[in-house]
């Protein structure tokens, strides 16, 4: 297994402004991962974290609003830009040691709330 | 595509009694399924996975999960739940084939295991 180090747990911010979240895991992972959650739903993925390029965003995200960066095999960061009301979630990080049939290891996640 | 489908919204079950939590699938190649759970304000947490071989895999903290190929199926299951099972549950899958593919939750399903 892998543990995951997320922070902050929780944040509320003002429209406008940028968070950065950081994701640490206490081991090398082949790939990492950020997820949305609404509370007691289900999760949507942002992205996959690529380390030394760029990350690859999925349908609705995009880099300008959730720049990701991952400089190693251990850590990696989640910027949500410019925020509005609209971006307040849960925001997980995930982790995976590489094979498809390998599990997913996820950190505890930060509640964000903008007001 | 692949998808995954959670029918169940909440499951309520009486302390002791046998509980199950459905999860049906889709995808093109071979299913990698897995079971997670999240408790209040934490990450998802593994709970076990079947990528080959016995169709019947034994998980974390009692669980198990039954594949079942002709159905599409991968339902969870415990022979007698405790109070402390109460959480959200996800089912994911992954396709198999073709590479490495994104993993796909399920919209969750809310377990009460009430005294």
């Amino acid at each position: 297994s892998a543990v995951i180090s997320q922070k902050p747990s929780r944040d509320i911010c003002q429209r406008g402004t940028s968070l950065t979240i950081q994701c640490q895991v206490d081991s090398q992972v082949t790939m990492m991962f950020w997820y949305r959650q609404q509370p007691g739903q289900s999760l949507t993925l942002i992205a996959t974290a690529n380390q030394g390029s760029e990350a690859t965003y999925e349908s609705g995200f995009v880099i300008d609003k959730f720049p990701i960066s991952r400089p190693n095999l251990t850590f990696s960061t989640l910027t949500v830009s410019n925020m509005s009301p609209e971006d307040s979630s849960i925001y997980l990080c995930s982790a995976e040691r590489g094979a498809g049939g390998t599990e997913a290891f996820f950190g505890q996640g930060t509640r964000l709330t903008v007001v | 595509a692949q998808s995954v489908a959670q029918p169940e919204d909440q499951v309520n079950v009486a302390e002791g009694n046998p509980l199950t939590v459905k999860c049906t699938y889709s995808v093109s190649g071979n299913p990698y399924l897995f079971w997670y759970v999240q408790y209040p304000n934490r990450g998802l947490q593994f709970l076990l996975k079947y990528i080959t071989g016995d169709n019947l895999v034994k998980g974390s903290y009692g669980f198990e999960a039954e594949f079942n190929k002709s159905q599409t199926s991968f339902h969870l299951k415990k022979p007698s739940a405790l109070v402390s099972d109460s959480a959200l549950y996800f089912c994911a899958v992954r396709d198999g084939a073709g590479g490495y593919n994104k993993l796909i939750f399920g919209a969750g399903t809310r377990l009460a295991v009430h005294p």
